[in-house]
């Protein structure tokens, strides 16, 4: 099956400090990757839908400015948190689509951020 | 978007059948039901999809009403493996690709 990994798998930083995360497809050409947050006991909220080469669109509410996506590789997209603060903590998750339609995502196991 | 309401938990026994309940009364001519899965602190886990017809695959079945207002995700022998929150998600139309978590049904097995 499809294999979606994310880099680090837990991050712990200091107030103020940018932290990138990598999301990769290995073994298929993801034309299509979403980035999710999840607080503590809530469900996954889609942050960001991004295609490869183009630039990223997010959903209400999330600060462009703040969580920056880059998909510069139909295997790569990265996800920097600029400037954390502790409500930024959260679980991150990415997934990854191979465009067919109506095909189904493949979920990396997550990124768990501490923000001090 | 057309939403989907699922019961917020569920148990069941090692190797009993279960039966998790949707409902998505407002469900477009276009909208596909997924399922997904997610184990605690990873990520969620693809299980099934389905537009009218029945579906079977190696981890479970999806049963859709006839009047597609209603699915059931049926895990035919639960294991402790199976315990996670299961989210029925619709996609279609403006909401092309995207996937909309609710809050799931938290499947408890027993052993």
């Amino acid at each position: 099956g499809a294999v979606v990994s994310q880099h680090p798998s837990r991050v712990i930083c200091k107030s103020g400090t940018s932290v990138k995360i990598e999301c990769r497809s290995l073994d298929f050409q993801a034309t299509t990757m979403f980035w999710y947050r999840q607080f503590p006991k809530q469900s996954l909220m889609l942050m960001a839908t991004s295609n490869e080469g183009s630039k990223a669109t997010y959903e209400q509410g999330v600060e462009k400015d703040k969580f920056l996506i880059n998909h510069a590789s139909l295997t790569l997209s990265t996800l920097t948190v600029t400037s954390a603060h502790p409500e930024d903590s959260s679980f991150y998750i990415c997934s990854a689509s191979s465009g067919r339609l109506y095909n189904e995502q493949f979920f990396g196991p997550g990124t768990r951020l501490t923000v001090l | 978007d057309a939403k989907t309401t699922q019961p917020n938990s569920m148990e069941s026994n090692e190797e009993e059948p279960v039966h998790l309940p949707c409902n998505h009364s407002t469900i477009s001519g276009t909208d596909y039901i997924h399922w997904y899965r997610q184990l605690p602190s990873q990520g969620p886990e693809y299980v099934i999809h389905g537009l009218t017809s029945n579906v079977n695959n190696r981890m479970a079945s999806l049963a859709i009403a006839e009047d597609r207002k209603s699915s059931t995700l049926i895990l035919h022998r639960a294991t402790l493996r199976d315990a996670a929150v299961y989210y029925c998600i619709l996609t279609g139309g403006t909401s092309y690709g995207k996937l909309t978590f609710g809050q799931g049904t938290i499947l408890t097995v027993h052993p």
